[in-house]
């Protein structure tokens, strides 16, 4: 069975700083997608980025990267010149190669203060 | 491409009543999930359909059911409702079972 962990219920920034929302999994395949998605009040689920387990590069998209561990089963998102229109919740979610499902976590609230 | 719609938006059911919500996926999507996000969670699976086959089933009873349609469209039907089944349903479709899947914004369905 695959688990997701995000362990920052809330978090808030500064407008125009940086932040880093944290995601740990639990898998015992090693082919397999991790992507966050962002959820605003629109609540429709966003993508913001994907990484494939067999890449060893950190992905990237704009002001939006990874920090990809493999080992140690973590995936963190960085944002970069936090604007007010990120204020969302973030979800990390796990699929496998060729999977059916996503496996999502629990959710981080990110607010961007002005 | 007109992206993913679902409806109704919001939805108040009976205990015991029976709920149909739909979803309209973009064209050529043959690949269509349903989640079940309840109130401060992630989504979980419900089932997915691939070219109007059941293609996986989470942890849900049979009393939620579902089918796709050759138009590309989709429902999810519950009986018998419970008033744990309160929550945000979200439909999401792709091609072919790639990982590109594109979400609705969901129906908010209370059952009180």
């Amino acid at each position: 069975a695959q688990t997701v962990t995000q362990s920052q219920p809330e978090m808030s920034v500064q407008e125009a700083e940086t932040v880093t929302l944290s995601c740990t999994y639990d898998t015992s395949e090693n082919n397999y997608y991790l992507f966050w998605y962002k959820q605003p009040p629109s609540r429709q689920m966003i993508l913001v980025i994907r990484q494939e387990a067999y890449k060893q590069q950190n992905a990237t998209e704009n002001r939006f990267s990874v920090n990809f561990q493999k080992a140690a089963k973590s995936f963190s998102l960085k944002i970069s010149d936090s604007q007010l229109g990120d204020t969302a919740m973030y979800f990390c979610a796990f699929m496998k190669r060729y999977g059916n499902q996503f496996y999502f976590g629990t959710g981080t609230s990110l607010t961007v203060i002005p | 491409e007109t992206g993913v719609t679902q409806s109704p938006t919001h939805l108040i059911k009976t205990r015991g009543q029976q709920v149909t919500l739909r979803c309209s996926s973009q064209s050529g999507h043959n690949t269509v999930s349903w989640y079940q996000q309840a109130l401060g969670q992630g989504p979980q699976f419900i089932f997915q359909y691939y070219r109007e086959e059941e293609n996986g089933r989470g942890n849900f009873p049979p009393r939620f059911s579902g089918l796709q349609f050759p138009n590309y469209s989709s429902e999810l039907n519950v009986n018998a409702l419970e008033l744990d089944d309160s929550a945000l349903y979200l439909c999401a479709s792709s091609t072919d079972r790639d990982y590109g899947y594109t979400f609705g914004s969901g129906t908010r369905l209370t059952v009180v």
